[in-house]
């Protein structure tokens, strides 16, 4: 039940990109094909963005994209909109473990 | 429309009690595997407990083991959390969550219920 591993913030202009990486281990995130991403605004429910590495869930803009390597998660989210700035968390193991969470500011 | 409302937090002296409960609509609740996952206050997202579709099987975050219970009330499509012997470290929103049907994770939550521990 560690916590996987994300950056602490990351950011962007407008229509920029920003990668989140998600570094766990061969018991997670390296050890099956079931990572998720959420986005959670402040005071808001979390929203499923990614789940299985790479699907998009019906409503998630094609902007966000999952990928793996290894032991370690990505989530692109392409053409920044204001809208985007929030906190994004990855889960692995059945939803039983969470990332540190990495807040996405907007500049 | 799916929903899942959380309600019955609010403040608890530490060793006390409080049952927290998830009010599920919107799909067939006794088909899933529902989840219970806090966020301290400035803090991030963290599993505490799941309990499968039949209700027959639990798990718990080392954190809460022995001192929460999750069970659900599938007649009344409702998820419980009975939280016992809190700590000032229990406190946090609490989000009722469902486990996806057709993949390994979560795939909805609530909007959270608020539970502080201090005297």
């Amino acid at each position: 039940q560690s916590a996987l591993t994300q950056p602490p913030s990351a950011s962007g202009s407008p229509g920029q990109s920003v990668t989140i990486s998600c570094t766990g281990t061969s018991s997670d995130v390296g050890g099956y094909n079931s990572v998720s991403w959420y986005q959670h605004h402040p005071g808001k429910a979390p929203k499923l963005m990614i789940y299985e590495v790479t699907k998009r869930p019906s409503g998630v803009p094609d902007r966000f994209s999952g990928s793996k390597s290894g032991n370690t998660a990505s989530l692109t989210v392409s053409g920044l909109q204001a809208e985007d700035e929030a906190d994004y968390y990855c889960s692995s193991n059945g939803g039983t473990s969470f990332g540190t969470g990495t807040k996405v500011t907007v500049l | 429309e799916v929903q899942l409302v959380e309600s019955g937090g609010g403040l608890v002296q530490p060793g006390g009690s409080l049952r927290l409960s998830c009010a599920a609509s919107g799909f067939t609740f006794s088909n899933y595997w529902m989840h219970w996952v806090r966020q301290a206050p400035g803090k991030g997202l963290v599993w505490v407990s799941r309990v499968n579709s039949e209700g027959s099987h639990t798990n718990y975050a080392d954190s809460v083991k022995g001192r929460f219970t999750i069970s659900r009330d599938d007649a009344k499509n409702t998820l419980f959390l009975d939280m016992n012997s809190l700590r000032a470290e229990d406190t946090a929103v609490y989000y009722c969550a469902r486990g996806a049907s057709d993949w390994s994770g979560i795939d909805f939550w609530g909007q959270g219920t608020l539970v502080t521990v201090s005297s």
